[in-house]
């Protein structure tokens, strides 16, 4: 099965800094990456994906990137404020056209406080 | 909000004991993924449902079971509790269904039911 790692595991940045959390994979099969975003006590929020047809996606202040070649996807935040603290998940799945298979593989998260 | 549902947020057992986890997936979402997350093993996929049949399977223990009803909300059931049970179950749909496409990839987690076993 695939095999999602993630880097750091705690990220500590001063706000209005950048963050970057990087993840690699092992089946080059796979085929989407979402990122999600966990905050105490809550389930995790879907903050951003990339399939991969595409090389980066952004969406205001959070961008993914994607390298296929060398199976990695990396969120960057830019402009961080106190309430981007949370954990973040990245993952990685195949999904088959047509096909209603598509359980997630998850990297173990990121603890990114955001220090005012 | 996701829109996903999961009851009870909270659940305080015994060893040995049986419980019962119920999630009510985003309204025209059929299919309810089911997973586990622990300190040790991280975020782990369970099983998969859709539109009442499973689907997939994944590092689920012959003590747990999981089904889809007509309704299409999911009850994930959990037999001979052990300490090692202790974790937060999350379910989460998809918009593979009637109200999107099959090939929508994105998954809605709930809020989670954080079971202790004593």
């Amino acid at each position: 099965g695939e095999n999602v790692e993630q880097h750091p595991s705690t990220l500590s940045v001063q706000e209005g800094d950048s963050a970057v959390i990087k993840c690699t994979y092992s089946d080059s099969a796979s085929n989407y990456f979402p990122w999600y975003k966990q905050e105490l006590g809550k389930g995790p929020q879907l903050i951003i994906d990339i399939r991969s047809n595409v090389g980066e996606k952004k969406d205001q202040r959070i961008a993914v990137t994607l390298n296929k070649t060398a199976k990695h996807f990396s969120l960057h935040i830019t402009e961080t404020q106190p309430e981007d603290s949370a954990v973040y998940f990245c993952a990685a799945t195949y999904k088959e056209r047509g096909s209603t298979l598509g359980r997630l593989y998850f990297g173990r998260g990121t603890q990114l406080t955001v220090w005012p | 909000d996701s829109g996903v549902t999961q009851t009870p947020k909270h659940l305080i057992t015994a060893t040995g004991q049986r419980v019962t986890l119920r999630c009510s997936p985003r309204s025209g979402d059929l299919s309810v993924y089911w997973y586990q997350q622990s300190l040790d093993q991280g975020l782990q996929f369970l099983i998969q449902y859709y539109n009442g049949e499973e689907r997939a399977k994944g590092n689920i223990l012959e003590r747990f079971s999981a089904q889809q009803f007509p309704d299409l909300h999911s009850e994930l059931n959990l037999s001979s509790l052990e300490l090692g049970d202790s974790a937060l179950y999350f379910c989460a749909s998809s918009a593979q269904g009637a109200g999107g496409s099959v090939d929508s990839n994105e998954q809605f987690f709930g809020p989670g039911t954080r079971l202790t076993v004593l």
